[in-house]
């Protein structure tokens, strides 16, 4: 198996709601990661797991809140959000973080979220 | 700093067109690892290649091939034959080979295949 998966694909939400994007993969990867990508824009990145802990936080305002459960799953918290939060949100994984920093990482299709 | 420059926002070829994508990166690392990914309309970002800074080789998959050349810092992408279903955005990445550091991404070249 080597898919990284994202529910739910598409997501509508208020400025009050509380919605949360799950990510999971089986491959084993160590590494999973959270980007934010506006449209015609590159990926950004938001977090970095690395063995189920946080080693990276790129700034992120706290309305974004990430959460890792196990190896295989990755989710992100939402509450709060404003429009311009509206993107897509693209998970990924590798094998590892930082040890070689050169393995590929696997992307998820993205969930589209719009903030209304 | 490390950065990575795809100067073409935007390309289009009629099919069967032989294109070349190009990328220029910079950093100060002597060891580090550049990316191609593509990202077709559906949204993933697919991975094409990996190639480390110690392996100038040029690489042929099919009708892909790549070109790097530290010289230039360059490392620039061909598609020959091109198809309608390589429509896509194409983006370049850096990474260095320390830490926890994230993937360095160009702006991206959206390439058109028009048949």
């Amino acid at each position: 198996d080597t898919e990284v998966t994202q529910t739910p694909k598409h997501l509508v939400m208020g400025m009050t709601n509380k919605k949360s994007l799950k990510c999971e993969q089986h491959m084993g990867h160590r590494a999973m990661y959270w980007y934010k990508q506006k449209a015609k824009k590159p990926p950004e990145l938001m977090f970095v797991y690395s063995y189920e802990k946080l080693s990276i936080n790129e700034s992120v305002p706290s309305r974004f809140s990430p959460e890792c459960p196990n190896s295989s799953l990755l989710n992100l918290h939402l509450h709060a959000l404003q429009p311009e939060d509206s993107a897509l949100y693209l998970c990924a994984s590798s094998q590892e973080v930082g040890l070689a920093g050169s393995d590929e990482q696997f992307f998820g299709p993205g969930t589209r979220l719009t903030v209304l | 700093a490390q950065k990575v420059t795809q100067a073409q926002t935007e390309i289009s070829v009629v099919e069967k067109e032989d294109v070349t994508l190009d990328c220029v990166y910079e950093t100060r690392d002597t060891t580090y690892y550049l990316f191609w990914y593509k990202q077709p309309p559906s949204g993933e970002l697919v991975f094409l290649i990996r190639r480390n800074s110690f392996d100038e080789q040029n690489e042929i998959s099919g009708r892909y091939s790549w070109n790097f050349q530290k010289s230039t810092s360059s490392f620039n992408f061909t598609i020959t034959a091109s198809q309608v279903v390589d429509s896509a955005v194409y983006f370049c990445a850096l990474i260095r080979n320390s830490g926890n550091t994230p993937l360095v991404f160009g702006k991206g070249t959206r390439l058109s295949v028009i048949a």
